[in-house]
């Protein structure tokens, strides 16, 4: 079952438009996380955070902003969209213990032309 | 962050069993060893994790080495449905995040 829901599932959007990636989870997880995964590849962690007001860089810079206001909650923004920007995004959350496994979504297929 | 290493593929042939190595041999005390799979167009589906005993769940057993430094992920009866990409990862106690490698490609032939 889905309790980590991430919308849209496939975007296609021109080149310096600005754009936010959903993710809602219902599982009261304080922890959740932003990953980009290009095709074929590893995952590369872009964002976490701790929970409400908390966000964190990952080990892979990008050029995406987050927030966090509300525990489900956990949107991804590009504020001007590039060809270089061409990714799966995927979210994921947990709670915030070592040992709790991470539920993540399906992921955003995203492409800039 | 410490890091694994994991063979980039693996063959199968279904109903036998599987075993997927993982070294991680610069993991540090608070490290969990987690292990997730990812199906085409998926994300992550956690399988198991563990610390330093070995560990059972509904979908695969996690052996550990003594020294910790090598784990390896135990499908008992591969089926095609567990054809995927494998990860071994460190989930660090320290800092929170949890690292991704490259995982290991399972084929699994009928």
């Amino acid at each position: 079952e889905a309790d980590i829901y991430q919308t849209p599932r496939y975007l296609v959007i021109g080149t310096g438009k600005k754009i936010t990636l959903e993710c809602s989870q219902t599982m009261g997880h304080d922890k959740m996380y932003w990953y980009q995964q290009d095709p074929g590849m590893e995952l590369h962690l872009i964002h976490y955070s701790y929970g409400v007001n908390s966000t964190e860089k990952g080990d892979l810079s990008s050029e995406s902003t987050v927030s966090r206001i509300r525990t489900e909650h956990f949107p991804l923004t590009l504020e001007s969209a590039r060809p270089s920007h061409t990714s799966q995004y995927l979210c994921a959350s947990s709670l915030d213990r070592p040992n709790s496994p991470l539920h993540f979504g399906n992921g955003t297929r995203l492409t800039v032309t | 962050d410490a890091k694994t290493t994991q063979p980039n593929s693996m063959e199968s042939n279904e109903e036998e069993p599987v075993h997927l190595p993982c070294n991680h041999s610069t993991i540090s005390g608070t490290d969990y060893i987690h292990w997730y799979r990812q199906l085409p167009s998926q994300g992550p589906e956690y399988v198991i994790h563990g610390l330093t005993s070995n560990v059972n769940n509904r979908m695969a057993s996690l052996a550990i080495a003594e020294d910790r430094k090598s784990s390896t992920l135990i499908l008992h009866r591969a089926t095609l449905r567990d054809a995927a990409v494998y990860y071994c990862i460190l989930f660090s106690g320290n800092t929170g995040k949890l690292i991704f490698g490259q995982g290991t490609t399972l084929q699994v032939k009928p």
